[in-house]
């Protein structure tokens, strides 16, 4: 079956670069979404990559993709202290299917 | 609004009542995602509509969880007879629902069993 696999704690220094992992099962996944969630807010959709990708980039986050070994990253630069909260992994799979979600990733930065 | 909104924020009830959750899709957005997560988990899903048709309700944990969206835009999931292990994060989704357009989420609704 499905599963997305995500390490549970990372914590950086401010100003520093926070890479976050995940790895995923499904070979016949298209889209591949992080969504950061912050204290009793909802899930903010932060960025996705098409399959067919490696690599995307956007403002301080950038995004890898080995589709081979089905290893996606998360870069955060310059990472703030604004930058704390749980990273979620997601992968979909064609059409316009239910996401399959990791377990989050607490992203700690001290100051 | 511009969001997705659902409602109530926060719900605690007595084990043995039913419970009805509300989800007010972007307006447009074909798709609407039900999804349940537990403290220290992933989302995990639930049921999902592409205007008023069901499409999926496999992640239903059993028939005392409904849902519905007659309309094709708010939706509503009931929880018959509430149990403890009903306690959970109940989140919404919606999407353009073409081309694999992300999904955006509400802020959630606590549940709470007593």
């Amino acid at each position: 079956g499905e599963d997305v696999e995500q390490s549970l704690f990372l914590s950086v220094r401010e100003g520093d670069s926070s890479v976050i992992n995940c790895t995923y099962t499904d070979s016949s996944s298209t889209y591949l979404y992080w969504y950061k969630q912050e204290p009793g807010a909802g899930l903010q959709l932060l960025t996705y990559i098409f399959s067919n990708m490696d690599m995307k980039q956007d403002q301080r986050l950038t995004v890898l993709l080995n589709k081979k070994d089905k290893h996606l990253s998360l870069r955060i630069a310059d990472t703030q202290t604004g930058d704390s909260a749980i990273y979620f992994c997601a992968e979909s799979t064609p059409g316009n299917t239910p996401l399959v979600f990791g377990k989050g990733t607490r992203l700690s930065v001290i100051a | 609004g511009a969001g997705v909104s659902q409602s109530p924020r926060y719900k605690v009830t007595k084990r043995g009542q039913d419970v009805a959750l509300r989800c007010d899709p972007i307006s447009g957005h074909v798709s609407l995602y039900w999804y349940r997560q537990a403290l220290g988990q992933g989302p995990e899903f639930l049921t999902y509509f592409n205007y008023e048709a069901q499409q999926d309700k496999s992640g239903l944990p059993n028939d005392r969880f409904s849902a519905e969206r007659p309309e094709g835009s708010i939706s509503t999931l009931t929880i018959q007879r509430t149990e403890q292990r009903d306690s959970a994060m109940y989140r919404c989704a919606s999407s353009k629902g073409t081309n694999n357009q992300p999904q955006h989420f509400g802020d959630g609704t606590r549940l709470s069993i007593l």
